[in-house]
């Protein structure tokens, strides 16, 4: 079952911040973020584990809440680059390896 | 940075003809997935492939569907006999194993006329 993010899309100006989130129904392992530009790949983003591990190269953060099984995606100080369409994709403990991806959230951020 | 990459680019292929799709994955990867993205919708899930065996399978991986590792390097998807609702952007992505972050190739657009 595909996880829910809300929401569907957000315009910011450069530096405002901005919160995405992802929830699912079932039980987590982990949640995946990735931001995808028009006609390009998903670029990874961060990965965050049961059990509070987190890996990930930007400077973007993200917080997994294990009880509700919700994810949150915070741009902080947004910048023109940021813009694109950000995918949460998660992984249920019987399934590893196998990301269900959310509809996704429309990031514009404007000069 | 190493990176994931797929061939050919764009492929155009008439109705009911088999199609493969390659990818060369990252080389210290152990894991290996097909995505697809049909236009302006999400990214979905097909297949994940670890030691040389399917790990887990969506519902679109039907029997139309193969994957297979003919050597060391390589990553292959095939459909056997196209349909036009195949027509979508193939991704391949691998990891280093199971609960690593998952890098994308950039695509094999896959065009059924």
């Amino acid at each position: 079952q595909q996880p829910v993010q809300s929401p569907q899309a957000v315009i910011l100006r450069e530096g405002e911040d901005a919160v995405i989130n992802c929830s699912s129904s079932k039980a987590l392992y982990s949640v995946h973020w990735y931001r995808q530009k028009h006609g390009e790949a998903p670029v990874f983003l961060m990965i965050l584990l049961k059990g509070g591990e987190q890996k990930g190269h930007e400077k973007i953060s993200a917080s997994f809440n294990e009880k509700k099984q919700q994810s949150s995606l915070y741009l902080t100080a947004s910048q023109l680059s940021y813009s694109g369409t950000y995918f949460c994709g998660t992984e249920s403990g019987d399934s590893w390896g196998k990301l269900q991806f959310g509809a996704g959230t429309q990031v514009v951020v404007t000069p | 940075e190493p990176e994931v990459t797929q061939t050919p680019s764009h492929q155009v292929t008439q109705m009911g003809q088999e199609v493969i799709l390659r990818c060369v994955p990252i080389s210290n990867h152990l894991y290996f997935y097909w995505y697809r993205q049909i236009l302006g919708q999400k990214v979905e899930f097909l297949v994940s492939f670890y030691n040389n065996e399917i790990s887990e399978k969506s519902e679109i991986f039907d029997d139309q569907f193969s994957v297979e590792r003919p050597d060391g390097s390589n990553f292959t998807l095939k459909i056997r006999s196209t349909k036009l609702e195949d027509s979508a952007m193939y991704f391949c992505a691998s990891s280093v194993q199971g609960q690593e972050p998952q890098h994308f190739g950039d695509g094999t657009r896959l065009s059924i006329l």
